[in-house]
C-alpha cells in the first residue's frame, strides 16, 4: 500500500512555455498533498501544501502565479510551472498524506520529475 | 523558530560496520519524527515514524530510536545497497501537517 505515482519523470521544455506534472496516490485517498523542490545535494524544500477541494498554501517566496497547484480528487494533484525559465529547472517531487479504511498513511513520495528548461 | 540538524554530513562506513546517525530537533510542538531513505534521483523512501520519546522501531538492519531532543538511526552490519541519503524530518503542531526536513546525510558503505 502507500504507492504515489509522478508523471512525467522527466521533461525538457524551452523557456516561456509551460509545463505540468501529475502526482496521484494509487491505492488511497490522499486528503492532502505537499509539492517540494530539490537542487542537487540539497535537502528538499516545500513549496506548497494542498487539501483535496481547497486551494493550496504556498510557503513564503514561492510564486503562487507561477506554481499553480490543483487538487481537484481525493487521488490527483497537478503542479503547473507557468512561463518556465532555466532557473525554474530542478528536481519536483510531490507527497501524500491520507487513508484507506482505518488506515492513515503518513507522506509518501512519488519517484519525482526532473524539469530541465532550456 | 523550528530547526532540524543531522549529523554527520556524510558518513562513509566499511561493509559491517555498524554506526548510528543523528537528527537533533527544536520545535515548538512535536507531532512526529520522521526518517526517510533517498537514492540519487529518486523520491524519498518512508522508513519509519515515531511519535514520543522512548519509541523505538526496526526494519531489516535499521533501528530508529527518540528522545525528547533527538533521533538516532542505528545502522547495523551495513551492506552496500544500505548507501543512500537518509533524511530526517519533524511534524510540529499547527503546521497543517507539513514537515520540516533537516539536510541529510549521505551514506556510503563500501565492500
Amino acid at each position: 500500500g502507500a504507492v504515489v505515482s509522478q508523471h512525467p519523470s522527466r521533461v525538457i521544455c524551452k523557456s516561456g512555455t509551460s509545463v505540468k506534472i501529475e502526482c496521484r496516490s494509487l491505492d488511497f485517498q490522499a486528503t492532502t498533498m505537499f509539492w517540494y523542490r530539490q537542487f542537487p545535494k540539497q535537502s528538499l524544500m516545500l513549496m506548497a501544501t494542498s487539501n483535496e477541494g481547497s486551494k493550496a498554501t504556498y510557503e513564503q517566496g514561492v510564486e503562487k502565479d507561477k506554481f499553480l497547484i490543483n487538487h481537484a480528487s481525493l487521488t490527483l494533484s497537478t503542479l503547473t510551472v507557468t512561463s518556465a525559465h532555466p532557473e525554474d529547472s530542478s528536481f519536483y517531487i510531490c507527497s501524500a498524506r491520507g487513508t484507506s479504511g482505518r488506515v492513515t498513511y503518513e507522506q509518501y513520495f512519488g519517484p519525482g520529475t526532473r524539469l530541465t528548461v532550456t | 523558530e523550528d530547526q532540524v540538524t543531522q549529523s554527520p554530513e556524510a558518513l562513509r562506513l566499511q561493509e559491517g560496520e555498524s554506526s548510528s546517525l543523528n537528527c537533533s530537533y527544536t520545535v515548538s510542538g512535536l507531532r512526529g519524527l520522521f526518517w526517510y531513505r533517498q537514492d540519487p534521483g529518486k523520491g524519498p523512501e518512508f522508513l519509519f515514524t515515531l511519535y514520543s520519546a522512548g519509541e523505538e522501531k526496526e526494519k531489516e538492519r535499521l533501528k530508529a530510536t527518540l528522545t525528547k531532543k533527538e533521533s538516532f538511526l542505528h545502522i547495523t552490519a551495513p551492506k552496500p545497497e544500505d548507501s543512500a541519503t537518509y533524511l530526517c524530518a519533524v511534524r510540529v503542531s499547527g503546521g497543517y501537517n507539513k514537515l520540516i526536513f533537516g539536510a541529510g546525510t549521505r551514506l556510503a558503505v563500501h565492500p
